[in-house]
């Protein structure tokens, strides 16, 4: 069994530019969450995807948008960069039935802003 | 609103000594608990998670954690520290029911001294 995986594993981007980070689940997962961890912090929720409708989001402006494919894959969009955007972002899967509760992560990826 | 304290940054032991890393939590019901291990340039592996009955918990790598709803504590603890276990600490707490939102606490560095 594959865990999960998350490309690219860096990225450097421009103050107004556009992002999409992707994420691949764990075969028998249908539930994603995405977090935003910054330096020398917790990872904050982004929001979560639940057979491919928006199931719950944290404290993030609506240019961070995300899609749930069929195959559970999903992606993180991020519109009009902020140089306070640069973090680590990390996607974490979640088997069939557990409503998120029991997570996966991906090693993440490294966005930095300039 | 939920909130997790970890209020140690750093901790440093010696290979074979004892270890206890603290966590305060705020939520007004029952809450979901987490332990999380991330070490550098990985995602985060849970340790373990409580989520009723037992209120001492044992997860993997040979970590418990003893949920006391008194203190609004769930601190991790290890008889015995190995230096791999050398890594960034998470706390978390979830609210039940809908969807899984979880709120990290800011993180424990754990130093190991051979």
């Amino acid at each position: 069994e594959t865990g999960v995986t998350q490309s690219p594993t860096h990225l450097i981007k421009t103050r107004g530019q556009q992002v999409t980070l992707r994420c691949s689940s764990q075969s028998g997962h249908n539930t994603v969450s995405w977090y935003q961890q910054a330096l020398g912090q917790g990872p904050q929720f982004i929001f979560q995807y639940y057979r491919e409708e928006e199931n719950g989001r944290g404290n993030f402006p609506p240019r961070f948008s995300g899609l749930q494919f069929p195959n559970y894959s999903s992606e993180l969009n991020v519109n009009a960069l902020e140089l306070d955007d640069s973090a680590l972002y990390l996607c974490a899967s979640s088997p069939a039935g557990t409503v998120g509760y029991e997570q996966y992560f991906g090693p993440g990826t490294r966005l930095t802003v300039t | 609103a939920q909130s997790v304290t970890q209020p140690d940054i750093h901790i440093t032991v010696s290979e074979g000594a004892s270890l206890e890393l603290r966590c305060n939590y705020s939520y007004g019901a029952t809450p979901y608990l987490f332990w999380y291990v991330q070490s550098p340039g990985q995602g985060l592996q849970l340790l373990l998670k409580y989520f009723s009955g037992d209120t001492l918990v044992q997860g993997i790598k040979g970590f418990e954690a003893e949920f006391k709803r008194s203190q609004s504590s769930f601190n991790l603890r290890k008889p015995s520290v190995h230096w791999s276990d050398a890594a960034e600490y998470f706390c978390a707490v979830g609210a039940a029911g809908g969807s899984y939102i979880p709120t990290f606490g800011r993180g424990t560095s754990l130093i190991v001294h051979p």
